[in-house]
């Protein structure tokens, strides 16, 4: 597609409920990033793909987390057994794998739990 | 470790009065700088960079120089528009990953009234 694309736009789960987001990188892109932005603040990483391979989780904030891209392109980000302080708005970006390539990003994914 | 720190907003201008935001930051090595925008119900964008040591980044009217000496990255614009509106966020490029890291500061939210 034209941009980095993600579903659902908007989630509302109750505590304890599992999630799962996904994003479409734009195609051909190698590297995926995930990020998490909480209400007025900035983006935090939490993930770095290089085609299929994770090959930085640091930032994810407990094993509740997992994200996953099993063919390379389309990611998916699991959340499991919602808590009320994962509300926050996850984002997607991608881009060539070419250090200095600018990094497009998705317009996120808005998540609630209630 | 590496991080970001911006002026706190939100900052109120008139429509062509000049705008500052200032940023400053912390690397162990020597990152590229950026400054992201993300206007209403949009995604981030990229808005300018500098990859080096007095470079200057300038898109839209912006501008912004990569000043090691200070560890600043002060975004400037000389006449704002109502358009402008928006949140600003300083970013660096962690140098030390061999990936587009990207670290982000809290974000300054700009709004120009007519």
């Amino acid at each position: 597609g034209a941009g980095v694309s993600q579903s659902p736009r908007y989630k509302v789960a109750k505590r304890g409920q599992d999630v799962a987001l996904r994003c479409d990188p734009i195609s051909g892109h190698v590297s995926l990033f995930w990020y998490q932005q909480a209400l007025g603040q900035g983006p935090e990483f939490l993930t770095y793909f290089q085609n299929e391979a994770q090959l930085d989780k640091s930032g994810l904030p407990s094993d509740r987390f997992f994200a996953e891209r099993p063919e390379g392109s389309v990611s998916t980000l699991k959340i499991q057994r919602t808590q009320q302080e994962d509300s926050a708005v996850y984002l997607c970006a991608s881009n060539l794998g070419v250090t200095g390539n600018t990094i497009y990003f998705g317009e996120g994914s808005w998540l609630t739990v209630v | 470790g590496d991080s970001v720190t911006q002026m706190e907003g939100p900052v109120t201008l008139s429509e062509e009065a000049f705008l500052t935001i200032n940023c400053t930051y912390t690397a162990t090595g020597y990152p590229s700088l950026f400054w992201y925008v993300q206007y209403p119900g949009e995604g981030l964008q990229l808005l300018l960079k500098a990859t080096k040591a007095d470079d200057k980044g300038s898109n839209k009217g912006f501008e912004a120089t990569y000043r090691k000496e200070t560890t600043s990255f002060h975004l400037e614009k000389g006449s704002v528009q109502v358009s402008d509106s928006a949140v600003y966020f300083c970013a660096l490029s962690d140098p030390k990953t061999s990936y587009d890291k990207v670290i982000f500061g809290p974000g300054t939210s700009l709004s120009v009234i007519p």
